[in-house]
């Protein structure tokens, strides 16, 4: 599996947007780009998959460059809810490790008034 | 509230004890995870089954055990134990084992095991 790096911490204000990027080098041709939110005592909650370029839903976009070795993760207009722990996870779900996730330490997000 | 169960919610036990850990998916959801988290290991996955089977093994000890039975829930066994087994354990389902490129896995509340 693809080892992923990403940000201890990071601090934001109210209403900013913020950007978390994750490094794969090592990512593999079918890996999946996939992350996770999670509220202290609360299991992790899917927040965004993709494989490249771009996606985007209601909570947050995606951006996987071309050559796939990173990734980030766009909050828009955060919020003292948006305060958790992110990870990002690489992986794929379709191949020997039949979806099961690798979660490192995250990024403590922590957003203030 | 993602619709996946787990009982207790608490569980406070001496070392050397046996404990039963219970997982209900979401309804139609085939497969089950486990994960522990504790707080010098972060989130580990466990284990996992898909339809009564086990798929795919991670950091799981030999004491910890687990099983899926033909109702879909999940039951894991932890034996043995001692106190650095104390962590929150969590309970994941997804649609899908294997096959799909889209495989979201929800999770349940979690179930606080804290051995003294």
């Amino acid at each position: 599996l693809a080892k992923t790096t990403q940000p201890i911490s990071m601090d934001s204000y109210e209403g900013q947007e913020v950007n978390i990027t994750c490094s794969h080098n090592n990512i593999a041709t079918n890996d999946y780009i996939t992350w996770y939110q999670q509220f202290p005592s609360q299991g992790p909650r899917f927040i965004i998959q993709g494989y490249k370029t771009k996606v985007t839903n209601e909570v947050a976009s995606l951006f996987i460059p071309a050559d796939r070795k990173s990734s980030t993760l766009s909050l828009p207009r955060v919020s003292l809810s948006d305060t958790a722990v992110y990870y990002c996870l690489v992986g794929d779900p379709r191949g020997s490790t039949l979806g099961r996730l690798y979660f490192g330490r995250g990024t403590q997000l922590t957003v203030w008034p | 509230d993602s619709g996946v169960t787990q009982t207790p919610k608490h569980l406070i036990t001496a070392t050397g004890q046996r404990v039963t850990l219970r997982c209900s998916p979401r309804s139609g959801d085939l497969s089950v995870y486990w994960y522990q988290q504790s707080l010098d290991q972060g989130l580990q996955f466990l284990i996992q089954y898909y339809n009564g089977e086990e798929r795919a093994k991670g950091n799981i000890l030999e004491r910890f055990s687990a099983q899926q039975f033909p109702d879909l829930h999940s039951e894991l066994n932890l034996s043995s134990l001692e106190l650095g087994d104390s962590a929150l354990y969590f309970c994941a389902s997804s649609v899908q084992g294997s096959g799909s490129s889209y495989n979201e896995q929800f999770f349940g509340p979690g179930t606080r095991l804290t051995v003294l």
